[in-house]
């Protein structure tokens, strides 16, 4: 079974620019979250998302927002990027069920670089 | 607001030597407890997970203990080796009509050979 992918890898925007990153879950996984890794603030969640609808939503401005698709393929978007948006934006998914399918398996991320 | 506090920020053993990180979570509603291993340039790796009507799971070298009452859970890996080096983070996570996992802020294990 293949693991959770996350196009681009890398991406380089300016300032005042914004961005889409992309996540591809694991077949049959319906609950996407997405995490902003920093080496000051470590991992912080940003939104969870489950057959196309956002369930849970961290404490980020709201320049930072996701959506869902039928397929379960998740993108976020952040706009108007400033210089601390630079960060590893992590992807991870859950078959999310039922508070017992919790187990959350990360994609490789998205290196994102402000400008 | 619920947060996750993880000790210590660096470990250093030798091959062979067992290693233990501990945690402590605030939010009473917490009822999973992931750990993660994190390799450099990869995302978090999910390497071993406990609900909280368990208080003890073993798998081979690594083991987690929780502590409901007092809010703990801890990590333990015995007979450490090089490929143990990483950078290893607790979670804690309720579901309320959806999942929010908060992490610990991460413990850098060096295992020299």
């Amino acid at each position: 079974k293949a693991g959770v992918t996350q196009t681009p890898r890398y991406l380089i925007k300016t300032r005042g620019q914004q961005v889409t990153l992309s996540c591809s879950p694991i077949s049959g996984h319906r609950s996407v979250s997405w995490y902003q890794q920093t080496p000051g603030q470590g991992l912080q969640f940003l939104f969870e998302y489950f057959s196309e609808t956002q369930r849970n939503k961290g404490n980020f401005p709201g320049r930072f927002s996701g959506r869902q698709f039928s397929n379960s393929r998740s993108e976020m978007n952040v706009s108007t990027l400033e210089l601390g948006d630079s960060a590893l934006y992590l992807c991870a998914s859950s078959a999310g069920f039922s508070g017992s399918d919790h187990e959350q398996y990360f994609g490789p991320g998205t290196r994102l670089t402000v400008t | 607001g619920e947060n996750v506090e993880q000790h210590p920020s660096t470990l250093s053993v030798q091959e062979g030597d067992s290693a233990v990180i501990k945690c402590t979570y605030s939010d009473s509603a917490s009822n999973y407890f992931p750990w993660y291993k994190q390799e450099l340039g990869k995302g978090p790796q999910l390497i071993i997970d406990i609900r909280s009507n368990v208080g003890e799971k073993k798998d081979q070298r690594i083991a987690v203990t929780l502590n409901k009452t007092a809010k703990h859970f801890s990590l333990h890996i015995t007979e450490t080796q090089p490929e143990d080096s990483a950078v290893y983070f607790c979670a804690a996570s309720a579901y309320t009509g959806g999942f929010k996992t908060i992490f610990g802020a991460g413990t850098r294990l060096f295992v020299k050979a």
